[in-house]
């Protein structure tokens, strides 16, 4: 077990360019998560998926923003057109659901992606 | 519309006492409630959680009191250790609503500073 794994953690970028990143979740975990931390803020909910269907996406997740999760395993996550107000921590996370409410999920994070966009 | 909000954006704390983090919301649809550690350059950790049947989960140094009619919840730490510094999140989630447990919707966080 490696943990939930993102890549890159650093990525710089002009205004108007397209970026994508990639989360590896834990091997046997059947959802997976995307949130955004901005500075001096907590994490925020962008999306999740429940194996390689996306069940929710919050209202922060303009259409310049795509998640994929092809075959359930890794996903990414796309933006196109940055801005800067885009520049952010963009954090994966994921969790095994068993399936049943009371069983609550727990969320394991990765160490994110940070974003800069000039 | 800050539904979670932490108030205090830092603590200090000297070792051995007790640290106490606040959190307060104002969703009532929430039902569970976490607290997660972050170290600079990581992802947050989780910590402890509680459901919203109970009112105090207790684990190791780490308890967690929830007060429902004041929708607030609290993090003591007991006694308190120079590794436990680091930002504290609290986070609530509203599952039961047919969401799922974890989407999250998280405080601000508050900086824990215990000096030696």
């Amino acid at each position: 077990d490696t943990g939930v794994s993102q890549n890159p953690r650093h990525k710089i970028t002009k205004r108007g360019q397209n970026v994508t990143f990639r989360c590896d979740p834990i091997s046997e975990h059947n959802r997976l998560y995307w949130y955004r931390q901005t500075l001096g803020q907590g994490p925020e909910f962008l999306t999740y998926f429940q194996n390689e269907a996306q069940l929710e996406k919050s209202r922060l997740l303009s259409d310049r923003f795509s998640a994929e999760r092809p075959k359930g395993s890794f996903s990414t996550l796309e933006i196109q057109r940055t801005e800067q107000g885009d520049s952010a921590m963009y954090l994966c996370a994921s969790s095994l659901d068993r399936g049943a409410a009371f069983l609550k999920e727990k969320l394991f994070f990765g160490s994110g992606t940070q974003l800069s966009v000039l | 519309d800050q539904q979670v909000k932490q108030n205090s954006p830092s603590l200090s704390v000297q070792e051995g006492r007790i640290s106490i983090l606040n959190c307060d919301y104002t969703n009532s649809m929430f039902d569970y409630f976490l607290w997660y550690k972050k170290y600079p350059a990581e992802g947050p950790t989780f910590l402890i959680s509680i459901s919203s049947i109970k009112d105090k989960n207790e684990d190791g140094r780490f308890t967690v009191f929830l007060n429902k009619s004041a929708k607030h919840l609290s993090l003591h730490i007991v006694p308190s250790q120079p590794g436990d510094s680091a930002v504290y999140f609290c986070a609530a989630s509203a599952g039961a609503g047919g969401t799922s447990y974890g989407k999250l919707t998280f405080g601000q966080g508050t900086i824990l500073t215990v000096h030696p």
